[in-house]
């Protein structure tokens, strides 16, 4: 079993709201990760965390704030959006960071009004 | 210059045809390639992944590294209306970061 699991699958949120993204894998894998996908562009990495721990922080702004609750579970949680950061976000796992392959979930769509 | 490079397409074949996608590369320490298949408004699929200069097969599918011309290459033989995606390639490079191509829209006219 290959599956990431994401929830929501689809958000609408205000610029004001706080919301969270959830991300799911029962793979063992011990690395996951966060990326934005505008569209009709490729997935840009946001966050790595590898063994829950935070690894990389590509320079994303602190209205996104990821959090990582236990090997299985991955969050991000948004805060005071603004209407450009509209996209797919996508989570991914593998199984080690940088030895193997990512796995990605079907992502949320989220919209930021 | 992009790392990596991809046609964007779209490129449309008629069902059965043997599709060649490729993507060039800038990035001499890249280990690992990847092909990725994603639908509209789905998240990418792997569907294969090479360390490798040479062939690799999965069925259909036949990817390809040149290490020697940074060149990587994805060929689907009996292409069939279920493969219309976009195909993403990507390199990892010395940091573990999965850099992508841009995508070729592929579309298999039955």
């Amino acid at each position: 079993d290959t599956e990431v699991t994401q929830t929501p699958k689809h958000l609408v949120m205000g610029m004001t709201n706080k919301k969270s993204l959830k991300c799911e894998q029962h793979m063992g894998h011990r690395a996951m990760y966060w990326y934005k996908q505008k569209a009709k562009k490729p997935p840009e990495l946001m966050f790595v965390y590898s063994y829950e721990k935070l690894s990389i922080n590509e320079s994303v702004p602190s209205r996104f704030s990821p959090e990582c609750p236990n090997s299985s579970l991955l969050n991000l949680h948004l805060h005071a959006l603004q209407p450009e950061d509209s996209a797919l976000y996508l989570c991914a796992s593998s199984q080690d960071w940088g030895t193997d392959t990512q796995y990605f979930g079907p992502g949320t769509r989220l919209t930021v009004l | 210059q992009k790392e990596v490079e991809q046609d964007p397409g779209p490129l449309s074949v008629p069902e059965g045809a043997i599709v060649s996608l490729n993507c060039t590369y800038s990035n001499s320490a890249f280990q690992y390639f990847m092909w990725y298949r994603q639908y509209s408004r789905k998240g990418p699929e792997l569907l294969m992944y090479t360390y490798s200069s040479g062939n690799k097969e999965d069925g259909r599918f036949t990817a390809q590294v040149d290490k020697s011309s940074k060149y990587i290459s994805l060929f689907i033989r009996d292409s069939q209306p279920s493969d219309s995606a976009t195909y993403l390639c990507a390199g990892m490079d010395s940091s573990y970061k999965l850099i992508f191509g841009s995508g070729t829209r592929l579309l298999v006219r039955p």
